[in-house]
């Protein structure tokens, strides 16, 4: 089977833009998280998605979102973009509610 | 809440040594799961392990062990006769199920392994 794939896997911004990220999850996987990881404050949890709704979600403001197709693919956007939002995105997916979760090769987001 | 703790920042040994590689985590849930990733320079952390909170047998895989302990809320990680290949940050983590469904994976701040010539 494929892995997750994510896409791109670099991006260059600068501040007050809006970004999009893209991830496919593995094949008949159902459920796909995000990941923010920054050199300060590590791998934080954003949210989680299942059958296209947003089940669980992070310690993080509203400029950060979401969403998931009927093909189990997850967008995530981030809008009004900061410097502090520079990161590695990591996306994961897994096929029920305590299954292990399989990670993509990330999104290296870079706000200028 | 949960926490993870890996107090090995970083860790440097010379190939063919063993090195253990420190967890401790903290939870008030009596089903967890534990887990170990690996993350090589390209970024994506590969998985390696899970742990029930119920099963605390230890597990070989190769050169790689685990030593789970709930005594003493512990999730090592042993690498014997390390490889060059192993360089790499290791990150331990618990997944908490959660009541909405789905489950949030709670990292530690990961331990650097350097493996020299």
């Amino acid at each position: 089977k494929a892995g997750v794939t994510q896409t791109p896997r670099y991006l260059i911004k600068t501040r007050g833009q809006q970004v999009t990220l893209s991830c496919s999850p593995i094949s008949g996987h159902r459920s796909v998280s995000w990941y923010q990881q920054t050199p300060g404050q590590g791998l934080q949890f954003l949210f989680e998605y299942f059958s296209e709704t947003q089940r669980n979600k992070g310690n993080f403001p509203g400029r950060f979102s979401g969403r998931q197709f009927s093909n189990s693919r997850s967008e995530m956007n981030v809008s009004t973009l900061e410097l502090g939002d520079s990161a590695l995105y990591l996306c994961a997916s897994s096929y029920g509610v305590t299954d292990t979760q399989y990670f993509g090769p990330g999104t290296r987001l870079t706000v200028l | 809440a949960q926490k993870v703790t890996q107090a090995q920042t970083e860790i440097s040994v010379v190939e063919k040594e063993d090195v253990t590689l420190d967890c401790v985590y903290e939870t008030r849930d009596t089903t967890y799961y534990l887990f170990w990733y690996k993350q090589p320079p390209s970024g994506e952390l590969v998985f390696l392990i899970r742990r029930n909170s119920f099963d605390e047998q230890n597990e070989i895989s190769g050169r790689y062990s685990w030593n789970f302990q709930k005594s003493t809320s512990s999730f090592n990680f042993t690498i014997t006769a390390s490889q060059v290949v192993d360089s790499a940050v290791y990150f331990c983590a618990l997944a908490k199920v959660l009541t909405g469904g789905g489950n949030k994976l709670t990292f530690g701040t990961g331990t650097q392994l350097k493996v020299e010539l």
